[in-house]
C-alpha cells in the first residue's frame, strides 16, 4: 500500500501522559495535514507543512500539542499531558500542492482514548 | 475564518432514488470545494471536487454544483446502491491557503 500511513492505529492512554502519532506521507506529496475528528464532526484542520515548514496551526491547538516533519518526509504530532477531551481521531492527510486544486489523501487514522 | 455549513445531517433513501446534500460556505475568497466520502471505520477519500469557475461537473452517478453568488454547493447522487452508505463531507478551501473547512458530515443510508 503506498497510500498515507499512521502508526499506531490506536492509542490507550491515562490522562497526564504525553503521546506520540507518526504519518508517512505519499512519497511524492510535499504537503501534508494533520486533522481531528470527533463522533459526528467533520475533520477539524491542527495544522499543515510544507515540506518542512509549518505553515500554520489552528488557534484550538493548544501548547500541549506540537508537530514536526524534520527531512520533509515523515510527521510527528505529540501531545503532551493528556487530557479526556483530546480523546479522538487523529487524521493525517497529504497532497501534492498543485495550486489550482488540493485532493486530499488521508491516512487511516490514529484512535487516541485518553482514560 | 472560514465556517462551512452541511445539511441535512442525516439522509435515508431508497435504492434507486436520487440523494442531494448542501453545502454553504461563509468565506467569498474559497475557491475548491471537495467533498469526502467515510465508509464506518475508514479513511475519508475524494470521491468529487469542483472549482469556482465551474458551475456543475458529473462523474457518473455524482455531480457537484456550485452557486458562487450565493456561497453554497451540492452534492447530487443519482440510481442510489446500498454500496452508496456513507458519510458525506463537503469541504471549502481559499486562494493561497492550505487548509480544508469541513462540513459535520451527512449520513446517507440507502435502504435496498
Amino acid at each position: 500500500d503506498t497510500g498515507v500511513s499512521q502508526n499506531p492505529r490506536h492509542k490507550i492512554t491515562k490522562r497526564g501522559q504525553n503521546v506520540t502519532f507518526r504519518c508517512d506521507p505519499i512519497s511524492e506529496h510535499n504537503r501534508l495535514y494533520w486533522y481531528r475528528q470527533t463522533l459526528g464532526q467533520g475533520p477539524e484542520f491542527l495544522t499543515y507543512f510544507q515540506n518542512e515548514a509549518q505553515l500554520e496551526k489552528s488557534r484550538l491547538l493548544s501548547d500541549r500539542f506540537s508537530a514536526e516533519r524534520p527531512k520533509g518526509s515523515f510527521s510527528t504530532l505529540e501531545i503532551q499531558r493528556t487530557e479526556q477531551g483530546d480523546s479522538a481521531m487523529y487524521l493525517c492527510a497529504s497532497s501534492l500542492d498543485a495550486g489550482q486544486s488540493e485532493k486530499l489523501f488521508f491516512g487511516s487514522g490514529t484512535q487516541l482514548s485518553v482514560l | 475564518g472560514e465556517n462551512v455549513e452541511q445539511h441535512p445531517s442525516t439522509l435515508s433513501v431508497q435504492e434507486g432514488d436520487s440523494a442531494v446534500i448542501k453545502c454553504t460556505y461563509s468565506d467569498s475568497a474559497s475557491n475548491y470545494f471537495p467533498w469526502y466520502k467515510q465508509e464506518l471505520g475508514k479513511r475519508p477519500q475524494l470521491i468529487i471536487d469542483i472549482r469556482s469557475n465551474v458551475g456543475e461537473k458529473k462523474d457518473q452517478r455524482i455531480a457537484v454544483t456550485l452557486n458562487k453568488t450565493a456561497k453554497h454547493f451540492s452534492l447530487h447522487i443519482t440510481e442510489t446502491q446500498p454500496e452508496d452508505s456513507a458519510v458525506y463531507f463537503c469541504a471549502a478551501r481559499g486562494t493561497n491557503a492550505g487548509k480544508s473547512t469541513f462540513g459535520d458530515g451527512t449520513t446517507l443510508t440507502v435502504k435496498p
